[in-house]
């Protein structure tokens, strides 16, 4: 497995604001991908982020809304922008170890107010 | 696309009995089932998983079967504990532009009682 860490743990933020969430893992990895939990639902697939590419985003998701970067192996930020309430939930990274297995980074609980 | 449906939505076991949890997919291609134990407040932690070359894989009192002509498989935890309780994800890979991704179930809780 790899130890992933997330920046921040929670934020609360007013309505029309972006919050960056960051995603560090301690080997290179070469997928990684971003996820939202909305309250006591399942995983929902935002984007796929990989090194050296353009973000693939799922069906829904839009980069205007979800803009994300991937500046290296070891690194990656999604921002979600102009929030709503709508937008309060869970958001996790996830980074794969070839060839299936993906671990999950420890979340960002977001609360838009 | 890809569909996982997974039931029951909430399981209620004494402590001591066994629990089953089944998912079934939609993608004849999906080649890799993952289970995550969800704790609350606490990242999806992978548990077990399955290839479809294999039929069944066991771990201490977790097993998972796969039924690759039927397109489900299942989690099997025996002798449950309380420390099982927790929300239990299913998941099946698909291919998608060279790389592999997860498609969810909707989950499961578990609650053990002592």
């Amino acid at each position: 497995s790899a130890v992933i860490s997330q920046k921040p743990s929670r934020d609360i933020c007013q309505r029309g604001t972006s919050l960056t969430i960051q995603c560090q893992v301690d080997s290179q990895v070469t997928m990684m991908f971003w996820y939202r939990q909305q309250p006591g639902q399942s995983l929902t697939l935002i984007a796929t982020a990989n090194q050296g590419s353009e973000a693939t985003y799922e069906s829904g998701f839009v980069i205007d809304k979800f803009p994300i970067s991937r500046p290296n192996l070891t690194f990656s930020t999604l921002t979600v922008s102009n929030m709503s309430p709508e937008d309060s939930s869970i958001y996790l990274c996830s980074v794969a170890v070839p060839p299936y297995e993906q671990y999950f980074g420890p979340g960002t609980r977001l609360t838009v107010t | 696309g890809e569909n996982v449906e997974q039931h029951p939505s909430t399981l209620s076991v004494q402590e001591g009995d066994s629990a089953v949890i089944k998912c079934t997919y939609s993608d004849s291609a999906s080649n890799y089932f993952p289970w995550y134990k969800q704790e609350l407040g606490k990242r999806p932690q992978l548990i077990i998983d399955i290839r479809s070359n294999v039929g069944e894989k066991k771990d201490q009192r977790i097993a998972v079967t796969l039924n690759k002509t039927a397109k489900h498989f299942s989690l099997h935890i025996t002798e449950t504990q309380p420390e099982d309780s927790a929300v239990y994800f299913c998941a099946a890979s698909i291919k998608s532009g060279g790389y592999n991704k997860l498609i969810f179930g909707a989950g499961t809780r578990l609650a053990v009682h002592p």
